[in-house]
């Protein structure tokens, strides 16, 4: 399985961008890859994915290095309900196994 | 109705107690899944069914046994749980492997 090595934690202030690297080496190329968060006691809630090109929603935009072995989550302006668990996740290829790594606390602070 | 619905929130069980999660959604997916997390850990993955099917065990021991009735319904019933296994059980669906999953505020159990 593809894993994913994230910073444990980071600090951002209210307003400022936050990003989130993720670092995914051995990743195949039919493997995409996902983010999700964690606010305390809440269940996973899902932010973004992407396989090659870099994607926006309104909640976040990823970056994904041409070689695919790395990524950046970035959250434009960072307020305080963004701080949680954030985690970086490559999906097992054609299973429906979605395994998550260790996650990095976003701490963000007025 | 964009939600997977977890019930009971909270669960205290003894250890000879059997008792069952209940997890919901009405989206039309096609996967669900259980999960376990302990304090200050990452979900770890139990269960998969897809098309209502049981797909992947990730070794959980049998005193956990996952039903999934129809489409939109999954259980988990315990049996004989021991104090380790106190967690937040999640829920969660999925429409397609591509897609991203969608989860539940999860099941807060304890065993004593």
């Amino acid at each position: 399985d593809a894993k994913t090595t994230q910073p444990p934690s980071m600090d951002c202030a209210e307003g400022r961008a936050a990003n989130l690297p993720c670092n995914h080496s051995t990743i195949s190329g039919n493997e995409y890859v996902y983010w999700y968060r964690q606010i305390h006691s809440q269940g996973p809630q899902y932010i973004i994915h992407g396989l090659k090109n870099n994607e926006t929603n309104e909640m976040a935009s990823l970056i994904i290095t041409e070689d695919r072995k790395s990524s950046t989550l970035i959250l434009p302006h960072a307020t305080l309900r963004d701080t949680a668990v954030y985690y970086c996740i490559v999906r097992v290829e054609v299973t429906d196994k979605l395994i998550f790594g260790t996650g990095t606390r976003l701490q963000v602070f007025p | 109705d964009t939600e997977v619905t977890q019930t009971p929130k909270h669960l205290v069980m003894g250890m000879t107690n059997k008792k069952s999660l209940k997890c919901e959604q009405h989206m039309g997916h096609r996967a669900m899944y259980w999960y376990k997390q302990k304090a200050k850990k990452p979900p770890e993955l139990m269960f998969v069914y897809s098309y209502e099917k049981l797909s992947i065990n990730e070794s959980v021991p049998s005193r956990f046994s996952p039903e999934c009735p129809n489409s939109s319904l999954l259980n988990l019933h315990l049996h004989a749980l021991q104090p380790e296994d106190s967690a937040l059980y999640l829920c969660a669906s999925s429409q397609d492997r591509n897609y991203g999953y969608t989860f539940g505020s999860g099941t807060r159990l304890t065993v004593v």
